[in-house]
């Protein structure tokens, strides 16, 4: 009930098409949902963040959609650049409870 | 710019020989967090620390022990390297154990030969 299964595990998307990521969960007292991107020798970095209350949120070309009663969140990323490519990590939290991670996509941007 | 400083970035040891992986934050969290990455399998916890001298073991906690004398600093022990262990460790931080985001160091890729 912890889990959070992410997919893909990987993803090939054209310049200036749309990546989109999935991710779900099953226990419903999560209430945290976060995207972190991880570029090759570098570590995570939390790129976009939601909360339950919200179905949606969006910075610059990143976008978080958020279905609460199919227990889904997924990121969408407009316009992809090559510089987008790297691997993308979803995850969940609840409380006081630490972050539950998926298992990653990786996502390339052809030119 | 907060940071979290990873001791290597990349370290070579043999199979038996005790290693110690070194973490600081500068950013007075109370949270640190030791995960491994591999292909595949994602982020997976060792061990985390709420608290000085504080720890809880993750969900790979065999092979390792940590140390977490001091808030800015949590070390990684591998008690007798072995070649499975073969890996890239990042080290994390947070304000909140779960609502707020974790701050990662760059890795430390080691290689047990």
């Amino acid at each position: 009930q912890q889990q959070v299964k992410q997919s893909p595990q990987s993803l090939i998307v054209q310049k200036g098409g749309i990546s989109i990521i999935n991710c779900a969960y099953e226990n419903t007292a999560f209430d945290y949902f976060p995207w972190y991107q991880q570029f090759p020798g570098k570590g995570p970095a939390l790129l976009i963040a939601i909360r339950p209350d919200v179905s949606e949120k969006k910075e610059g070309r990143f976008t978080i959609s958020f279905n609460k009663s199919a227990k889904q969140f997924s990121l969408h990323i407009m316009d992809s650049q090559p510089g987008d490519s790297a691997t993308y990590f979803c995850a969940a939290s609840t409380g006081f409870q630490k972050l539950v991670f998926g298992t990653g996509t990786r996502l390339l941007v052809s030119p | 710019d907060v940071k979290v400083t990873q001791s290597s970035r990349y370290l070579v040891k043999r199979t038996g020989e005790k290693v110690f992986l070194e973490c600081v934050q500068d950013m007075d969290h109370e949270n640190m967090f030791w995960y491994r990455q591999d292909p595949g399998l994602g982020l997976r916890l060792i061990y985390f620390s709420y608290d000085v001298k504080m720890k809880e073991k993750g969900d790979i906690p065999e092979g390792y022990s940590v140390s977490r004398e001091k808030k800015e600093r949590f070390s990684l022990i591998l008690e007798s390297a072995s070649t499975n262990q073969t890996s890239m460790y990042l080290c994390a931080s947070s304000v909140h154990l779960g609502q707020s985001g974790y701050t990662f160091g760059s890795g430390t890729r080691l290689t047990v030969v």
